[in-house]
């Protein structure tokens, strides 16, 4: 099972900087890899998938990068409603899909 | 619009039985690959199960392997999930989840809002 480790746990930032996640994996999932953010009492929701492409109503400034074993989640430009843990997924190997920990982003 | 509505969570002892339900509308649910994944109380996220759109080709997670039984009536739009012999580490938010059309891609890109599965003595 390929083991997927998010950094860091929790991302201070202030509103209209950039936030930076990071997700690591085992061994390479090419650019399986997706990202869904997760509101308080809320699903998951899905943002970026094939490591770099944006899912149907996410907006620009939401960006992923990377393959094989690295990978990055960009949101450019902080808005109060991205406030919210993230998660990256691999789906290279899978079943099983195995998800990160998460990265809770707080206002700093 | 694409509409996920989980039922049937509850609280349930030790070895108990429930089966949860999904009802899907706003697409053409016979097309679509789906999953279920769970996420217990403050913690991340795990895939549970999925199964293939006619239902031949279905996969679980070791961890409910022989426990749980994936399903879907294509008839009613409907999936579920049966979980048997539960234990106290099966306590989840559990999420009926799309994954793709004709195929399953791994990522779900729309989930339902979740149904709480409670089991303690």
């Amino acid at each position: 099972e390929i083991v997927m480790t998010q950094s860091p746990a929790t991302l201070s930032v202030s509103p209209g900087e950039r936030a930076t996640l990071s997700c690591r994996a085992s061994q390479s999932v090419s650019s399986n890899l997706a990202w869904y953010q997760q509101k308080p009492g809320q699903a998951p929701r899905l943002l970026i998938y094939g490591a770099s492409t944006r899912a149907t109503g996410i907006p620009a400034r939401f960006s992923g990068s990377g393959s094989g074993t690295e990978f990055t989640l960009t949101i450019s430009s902080l808005q109060s409603e991205d406030f919210a843990v993230y998660y990256c997924q691999q789906y290279n190997n899978w079943p099983p899909a195995t998800f990160g920990q998460g990265t809770k982003l707080e206002i700093k | 619009q694409v509409q996920l509505v989980e039922s049937g969570g509850g609280l349930v002892k030790p070895g108990g039985s429930l089966r949860l339900s999904c009802a899907a509308s706003g697409f053409t649910f016979s097309d679509y690959y789906m999953s279920w994944i769970r996420q217990a109380p403050g913690k991340g996220l795990e895939w549970v199960s999925y199964i293939s759109s006619s239902g031949s080709t279905i996969y679980y997670a070791d961890s409910v392997k022989g426990r749980f039984t994936i399903s879907r009536d294509n008839a009613k739009n409907s999936l579920y999930l049966q979980m048997n012999s539960l234990r106290a580490e099966d306590t989840a938010v559990y999420y009926c989840a799309r994954d793709s059309k004709g195929y399953s891609s791994g990522f779900c890109d729309y989930w339902g809002q979740g149904t709480l599965v409670t089991v303690s003595s």
